[in-house]
């Protein structure tokens, strides 16, 4: 069974740092792109970051580009959210979604970032 | 980025109603749109990527159609576990952007 589990969420203050992972199994990790999709309480899903399987490839949400860095680690079949300079709009919880370059599937069971002081 | 416009934000319908919600792109985005499903305190799950294709497992109920900017998810025959809310996405852009979501309500 596909599985992705998140962790590393909690409460933080503004202008702090944390670094969420996402543990995965049941599917080759190795060969899948990853992304990061994040929502505010009460509101939608944003797209927050993209990985390509080789980590070749990086892509960024505006509102997070400069103080968020995606990283992985195929041999231990993870991915990671550096999140440097918190805001409070950086509430939310955090998903980790894999698939295909063009669409999220499956999810993790997202883990929640709290910023306020 | 590219805009993506749900309409409406929220819909009553009762178990057995067809339903249809419309997603627009603020830009041609040919097919490269899907569709989830989010139920309250869950992650979302795919329904339809890629405009009209059916994720393997999802029912046949659900069906997705359009290209360009205008796009339809349409439940044919509601049943009480599809109360819940639908978010679109594109993926023509590498900055990926989902609508603001319609929730489905019982009525």
């Amino acid at each position: 069974e596909v599985q992705l589990v998140e962790s590393g969420g909690g409460l933080v203050q503004p202008g702090g740092s944390l670094r969420l992972s996402c543990a995965a199994s049941g599917f080759t990790f190795s060969s899948y792109s990853m992304n990061w999709v994040r929502q505010a309480p009460g509101k939608g899903l944003e797209w927050v970051s993209y990985i390509s399987s080789s980590s070749s490839t990086i892509y960024y949400a505006d509102s997070v580009k400069g103080r968020f860095t995606i990283s992985r680690d195929n041999a231990k079949n993870s991915l990671y959210l550096q999140m440097n300079s918190l805001r409070d709009e950086d509430t939310a919880v955090y998903y980790c979604a894999s698939g295909s370059y063009y669409w999220f599937d499956p999810w993790g069971q997202g883990t929640l970032v709290i910023v306020s002081s | 980025d590219i805009q993506m416009t749900q309409s409406p934000s929220s819909l009553s319908a009762s178990v057995g109603d067809r339903v249809t919600i419309t997603c627009r792109a603020s830009q041609n985005i040919s097919s490269y749109l899907n569709w989830y499903q989010q139920k309250p305190g869950k992650a979302p799950k795919l329904l339809i990527y890629a405009a009209s294709s059916l994720r393997s497992g999802v029912p046949s109920r659900f069906s997705g159609s359009g290209s360009g900017t205008d796009f339809t998810l349409t439940i044919s025959s509601l049943q009480p576990e599809d109360f819940a809310t639908y978010y679109c996405q594109q993926s023509y852009s590498t900055r990926r952007t989902f609508g603001q979501g319609t929730k489905l309500e019982i009525k």
